[in-house]
């Protein structure tokens, strides 16, 4: 099945910094989103982009679609903005969302 | 409107017991998925239902696990002779189904813990 694969696994920042989040997929896919789960446990979505370029706010993401990656920008970031940020893909239809294993991030005021 | 809910929030039973777990999609989501998030195996999924299709039991790690899904809306997560392996939340999400644009939504999650 289709591999998805996050890195980097952990990223610790200074409150403030920017940073990228990569997410690599192994075959073509029809979906893919971008979540940010909270401390608890709460899935917020952050992104539907399975190709192209969007933003909300402090956070954008690109999504290429032939080169099989997606990238999660986050610009000043705030120690709410701390949790683990999943990338999950879709390869078909409306069949079921492979996850990524996350990326941990905490951001230290 | 309202986002997709679960029931309840906290399970706590005794290995060898049988547990419900409920989800309440999104009001017009035709599409409904039951995952599982475990310590040190991420997010699977277990099984989704699509309209009056029958539904995909692929993810499902064994015959103790069923579910239901009423008139097209809510949907019951059965465990039937708990383990202490079973112990995970569990996610219910929601989608239109039937068009392109079908992102999924969660809910909160109800977490399992079987002792």
């Amino acid at each position: 099945g289709i591999q998805v694969e996050q890195s980097p696994p952990d990223l610790i920042l200074q409150e403030g910094a920017n940073s990228t989040l990569r997410c690599n997929f192994s075959d073509s896919v029809n979906n893919l989103q971008w979540f940010h789960q909270n401390p608890w446990g709460q899935l917020i979505n952050l992104f539907y982009i399975p190709s192209g370029t969007k933003q909300n706010g402090r956070l954008s993401a690109t999504t290429v679609a032939t080169e099989r990656y997606s990238l999660l920008y986050i610009s000043s970031s705030q120690t709410t903005d701390s949790g683990v940020y999943f990338c999950a893909v879709q390869y078909s239809g409306n069949t079921p969302l492979v996850f990524g294993k996350g990326t941990r991030l905490s951001v230290i005021a | 409107g309202a986002g997709v809910s679960q029931s309840p929030s906290n399970k706590v039973t005794e290995k060898g017991k049988d547990v419900e777990l409920r989800c309440d999609p999104i009001s017009g989501h035709t599409a409904l998925y039951w995952y599982r998030q475990s310590l040190g195996q991420g997010l699977e999924f277990l099984i989704y239902f699509q309209g009056n299709s029958a539904p995909d039991k692929s993810g499902l790690p064994s015959d103790r696990f069923s579910a239901e899904r009423t008139g097209g809306s809510v949907s019951t997560l059965t465990i039937q002779r708990t383990q202490q392996e079973d112990s995970a939340v569990y996610l219910c999400a929601s989608s239109l189904a039937g068009s392109s644009y079908n992102e999924q939504f969660f809910g909160p999650g109800t977490r399992l813990t079987v002792l």
